[in-house]
């Protein structure tokens, strides 16, 4: 079975240009997530999605930022513009009901 | 309010000497817990998870972690480190009472020394 795949694993980028993220999370799992993780730091949760609902956007910086999971399947996650900040990990994870989380391999951005 | 605390961001063991990463959390209601482990560039992988069921939770790769309630501690220990368990390592909370959260300690970076 494959696991939860996410495009691309790095890329560059110069502040204010857009950016966008792609998730691909293993089948049958309703929820999924995006993390940003900062060097040395834990994942930090960006949104959540049951099926295709946003139910936790919180921390989502939302002028920024924006995501969709279209059909409750594939995500995708857009910062536009992006900031010398926004340079992190971009993990996408995702689980069924009360099981653990499994997470891709993660985007990493570098913006310059 | 939940929480997960990592002691120790860094922890160096000898090649065979005894793996012990500490993990404290705070949590209103029972919680889930996991360990999860992260390689340089890869996404995290699951150790180990506690579900409410066996206090003692046996994991991949050799890895174990004992869940006390009365210490609010669910720390993940190795018998003997091989050079191989140099990584990240992270403990997450998982809430079902505000939905599936997750929450992540600041992590723990593991060095084995040959």
């Amino acid at each position: 079975e494959a696991g939860v795949v996410q495009s691309p694993r790095y890329k560059i980028i110069e502040k204010k240009q857009p950016v966008a993220f792609w998730c691909n999370p293993i089948s049958g799992h309703n929820t999924l997530y995006w993390y940003r993780q900062n060097l040395g730091q834990g994942p930090e949760l960006l949104i959540r999605y049951e099926n295709e609902e946003a139910v936790d956007d919180s921390q989502l910086p939302k002028d920024r930022f924006s995501a969709e999971r279209l059909k409750g399947v594939d995500s995708t996650l857009k910062i536009q513009p992006a900031e010398l900040g926004d340079s992190a990990v971009y993990l996408c994870a995702s689980s069924f009901g009360r099981a653990e989380a499994f997470f891709g391999q993660g985007t990493r951005l570098t913006v310059v | 309010a939940q929480s997960v605390t990592q002691l120790g961001s860094h922890v160096s063991v000898s090649e065979g000497a005894l793996v012990l990463l500490r993990c404290n959390y705070s949590s209103s209601v029972p919680p889930y817990l996991f360990w999860y482990v992260q390689y340089p560039n890869q996404g995290l992988q699951l150790l180990l998870k506690y579900t409410s069921a066996a206090t003692l939770v046996k994991g991949i790769n050799g890895f174990e972690a004992e869940f006390k309630k009365s210490e609010t501690s669910f720390h993940l220990t190795k018998p003997s480190a091989h050079m191989s368990d140099a990584a990240e390592y992270f403990c997450a909370l998982f809430l079902t009472n505000t939905g599936n959260q997750f929450y992540f300690g600041t992590g723990t970076s593991l060095t084995v020394i040959p």
